[in-house]
């Protein structure tokens, strides 16, 4: 069975700082991975996503991920914070041999950068 | 350009009342679509998918249920609400070609 943990609940950081934010997957076939950022109240908007070829990608917003095959993790980065990055994010796995295309979320990781 | 409308943004509600909550996409055509609940503000749980007209998957055992009367259209429905129907209901629609999917704003559901 598919699954995604994010295993923080929150992370802090001073702004201009770099940010981290973890996940790790679990899928039987090769995963399509991405990030979601969650605004309060709103919908969930897409970063980034991984489907194959560098392990480095680029997002939104200045965001990057780094697929890391041998660790099944998909770590969210950014070099420098800023006070606006402040919202939940959810990593979602879609396990490419599961016809239905629907994503599995983690719990969501609460950023708060503080000025 | 594709997009994607949920209605009511807002519903509360009594114990035992009808549900029914909307999702129309625009701009594409014969979606993947899919509704989620999102509980205290965390994670998300797939309640419903549909992959054509009339086809339902029901992911997990619950009071709601789901139908999608046209290729576009996306319905959440409930006979009599319980107390823990509570919470935001995302639809979202997948884009086949690159794999993610897109959300609608969202409705929530106080069921008091």
């Amino acid at each position: 069975a598919q699954s995604v943990a994010q295993p923080e609940d929150q992370v802090n950081v001073a702004e201009g700082n770099p940010l981290t934010v973890k996940c790790t997957y679990s899928v039987s076939g090769n995963p399509y991975l991405f990030w979601y950022v969650q605004y309060p109240n709103r919908g969930l908007q897409f970063l980034l996503k991984y489907i194959t070829g560098d392990n480095l990608v680029k997002g939104s917003y200045g965001f990057e991920a780094e697929f890391n095959k041998s660790q099944t993790s998909f770590h969210l980065k950014k070099p420098s914070a800023l006070v606006s990055d402040s919202a939940l994010y959810f990593c979602a796995v879609r396990d490419m041999e599961d016809s239905s295309y629907k994503l599995i979320f983690g719990s969501g990781t609460r950023l708060l950068v503080r000025p | 350009s594709q997009t994607i409308h949920q209605w009511p943004a807002t519903l509360v509600q009594p114990v035992g009342s009808p549900l029914s909550l909307e999702c129309t996409v625009e701009g594409t055509s014969n979606p993947n679509l899919y509704w989620y609940r999102q509980a205290a503000g965390r994670g998300l749980q797939l309640l419903f998918y549909s992959v054509g007209i009339g086809q339902i998957s029901s992911e997990v055992p619950q009071n709601l249920s789901a139908s999608r009367p046209q290729d576009r259209q996306f319905i959440l429905s409930s006979k009599k609400l319980l107390l823990s129907d509570s919470g935001f209901y995302l639809c979202a629609w997948n884009g086949l070609t690159t794999g993610e999917l897109f959300f609608g704003e969202g409705s929530r559901l106080t069921v008091l």
